[in-house]
């Protein structure tokens, strides 16, 4: 079935740049996404990538995409507090109403 | 923007109560919207799937008795928890999607505490 792997933890310095990784199945998903959901919060559109794509760069994000080995990765360059949060990916799933496989997040811990 | 506004934000009831939760996109229309449960520390879990104007789609294991669906506008989808009990606390989010390929947008979710 679909999965969506990543890392639960990372930890980082502020002004460092942070490289959150990601791993999924479905060759045939159109669209990838990343997710940030702060503490009590819902889930806040990070950015997006289509699948023909290989790399977006969005002022600190950037996202790369290796479809061969069907990694994801999001780097946020000069990491600030504020960007301490969950990070989630997720693929579009292959049902025909689009739904999500999301990855169980990656913490971002962010030290000053 | 992709505005999705849900309410209330934190709900705390006595069991046995059913719970109503609004999503609400407010500058698009959503042909889809999506309601998921998130358990603490975990990663969210698709619950049911739902068109204007059709029945909801449910996942494996929710029960559409328990957990009604209803979405009657292309700006409004409701969730409601009937007859709620202690394991229903939880933290449920929706999300909405224009027509086509396009991404889902959060609302900032409903924390739902069952005594």
């Amino acid at each position: 079935g679909e999965d969506v792997e990543q890392s639960l933890f990372l930890s980082v310095r502020e002004g460092d740049s942070s490289v959150i990784n990601c791993t999924y199945t479905d060759s045939s998903s159109t669209y990838l996404y990343w997710y940030k959901q702060e503490p009590g919060a819902g889930l806040q559109l990070l950015t997006y990538i289509f699948s023909n794509m290989d790399m977006k760069q969005d002022q600190r994000l950037t996202v790369l995409l290796n479809k061969k080995d069907k990694h994801l990765s999001l780097r946020i360059a000069d990491t600030q507090t504020g960007d301490s949060a969950i990070y989630f990916c997720a693929e579009s799933g292959g049902g025909s109403q689009g739904n999500l496989i999301f990855g169980k997040g990656t913490k971002l811990s962010v030290k000053p | 923007g992709a505005v999705v506004s849900q309410h209330p934000s934190w709900v705390i009831c006595k069991s046995g109560t059913s719970v109503k939760i609004e999503c609400r996109s407010l500058d698009f229309q959503a042909t889809t919207m999506f309601w998921y449960r998130q358990f603490p520390k975990q990663s969210l879990m698709l619950m049911a799937t739902s068109n204007e104007g059709s029945k909801a789609t449910y996942e494996q294991g929710v029960e559409k008795d328990k957990f009604l669906i209803n979405h009657a506008s292309l700006t409004l989808s409701t969730l409601t928890v009937t007859s709620a009990h202690p394991e229903d606390s939880s933290f449920y989010i929706c999300s909405a999607r224009r027509a086509g390929n396009q991404p889902q947008h959060f609302g900032d979710g409903t924390r739902l505490s069952i005594l």
